[in-house]
């Protein structure tokens, strides 16, 4: 059984830029939710997304913005960059709302 | 959600138990208690969960004090695979919560 996988590894942009990240959720999870984790802090919570609509979000602004596809795999877009938006992006894959999450390898972010 | 509070840092040394605990004495009756726990370049990962009763399973083992105020993450015989930060985290599936929310967990070192 695949697990949750996450493209690309790392990332390096400028201010003001604009970022896509994408997240394969494991075969039968139809949510996912995506944290920012800064570095020597835990994750913080982004949004979750069950069946293609969003089901929940943290206090982040809507220039972060995410979509939910058929298959359950899932993006995670971020207008604007600045420069505190530096960090590891992680999403995590659950086979319904409540259950254990399951974590990919997350994609690290510099804006320069 | 309910508040955890956790050692910032703990030693062990190899082939020995270590005992991680994590207080929430203002635990509601439906929260369960999750324990991840994020190795080094990775994301987190799912180790163990409770209500009331102790848990175990190939992982670790999961104490629970009577008053559901504490609790402890047994590893009962650390390596040096085992280093990582250590997340107590309370969730109540019938909360309208989403997330699981992060605190600074414990940084476990294991000592040859």
């Amino acid at each position: 059984e695949t697990g949750v996988t996450q493209s690309p590894t790392h990332l390096i942009k400028t201010r003001g830029q604009q970022v896509t990240l994408r997240c394969s959720s494991q075969s039968g999870h139809n949510t996912v939710s995506w944290y920012q984790q800064a570095l020597g802090q835990g994750p913080q919570f982004i949004f979750q997304y069950y069946r293609e609509e969003e089901n929940g979000r943290g206090n982040f602004p809507p220039r972060f913005s995410g979509l939910q596809f058929p298959n359950y795999s899932s993006e995670l877009n971020v207008n604007a960059l600045e420069l505190d938006d530096s960090a590891l992006y992680l999403c995590a894959s659950s086979p319904d709302i409540q259950e254990t999450q399951y974590f990919g390898p997350g994609t690290r972010l510099l804006v320069l | 959600d309910a508040k955890t509070t956790q050692p910032n840092s703990m030693e062990s040394n190899e082939e020995e138990p270590v005992h991680l605990p994590c207080n929430h004495s203002t635990i509601s009756g439906t929260d369960y208690i999750h324990w991840y726990r994020q190795l080094p370049s990775q994301g987190p990962e799912y180790v163990i969960h409770g209500l009331t009763s102790n848990v175990n399973n190939r992982m670790a083992s999961l104490a629970i004090a009577e008053d559901r105020k504490s609790s402890t993450l047994i590893l009962h015989r650390a390596t040096l695979r085992d280093a990582a930060v250590y997340y107590c985290i309370l969730r109540d599936p019938s909360g309208s919560a989403r997330q699981l929310t992060f605190g600074s967990g414990t940084q476990l070192t294991v000592l040859p």
